[in-house]
């Protein structure tokens, strides 16, 4: 069974560029998750969806971020424009939903540098 | 808000034990996970305990909680070189939906 896909896995664009990451989830996992893991420090939730409905989106900078799910299945996380500080670690999870069993599951991320 | 703190690095020998610590202090945490993260890779959920348990095994990864401490620790034995990795701590208070993590220990098993 193929894991959380995400990609591009590494990308570099010069500040005030916009910038695109997608991710694909596991089969039939309705939870998707989009955290920001700085340089050090561990993951940071920036938006939760439970198949197409953001429930959970507290974290995500919305004047620059935004994030779509259409279809409940893949998502894709955009920046516009990028800043200096936005070079991190972009990982994308999935769950299956909600209860005790409810393992996240994480993607290789997407690396971001913003020069 | 919540908080979870670890120890930036941990040096052990091949053969020997590692433990790594974290503490948190939302004390309404139901569930705390330890994740691995290898270079380039996403993190991996290596085990789990629930809050009204003290410990929990799990072939060579041991994980105690002091609960009234709020203090979490994870015991590897018989370190590899292949468990060389970053180790996260988290705890959640919703069935595993939101997620804080720690900074991370960074384990170097030396050969």
């Amino acid at each position: 069974e193929a894991g959380v896909v995400q990609s591009p896995r590494y990308k570099i664009i010069e500040k005030k560029q916009p910038v695109a990451f997608w991710c694909n989830p596991i089969s039939g996992h309705n939870t998707l998750y989009w955290y920001r893991q700085n340089l050090g420090q561990g993951p940071e939730l920036l938006i939760r969806y439970e198949n197409e409905e953001a429930v959970d989106d507290s974290q995500l900078p919305k004047d620059r971020f935004s994030a779509e799910r259409l279809k409940g299945v893949d998502s894709t996380l955009k920046i516009q424009p990028a800043e200096l500080g936005d070079s991190a670690v972009y990982l994308c999870a999935s769950s299956l939903g909600t209860g005790t069993d409810n393992e996240q599951f994480f993607g290789p991320g997407t690396r971001l540098t913003v020069l | 808000g919540e908080d979870v703190e670890q120890s930036l690095f941990l040096s052990v020998r091949e053969g020997d034990s590692s433990v790594i610590n974290c503490t948190y202090t939302d004390s309404s945490s139901t569930y705390l996970y330890w994740y691995k993260q290898e270079p380039g890779a996403g993190l991996q959920l290596l085990t789990y305990i629930f809050s009204n348990m003290d410990m929990k095994q799990d072939q060579r990864l041991t994980v105690l909680l002091n609960k009234k401490d709020k203090h979490l620790s994870l015991r590897i034995a018989d370190t590899q070189t292949g468990d060389s990795a970053i180790y996260f701590c988290a705890e959640s208070n919703n069935a595993g939906n939101m997620l804080t993590f720690g900074g991370g220990t960074r384990l170097m098993v030396k050969p």
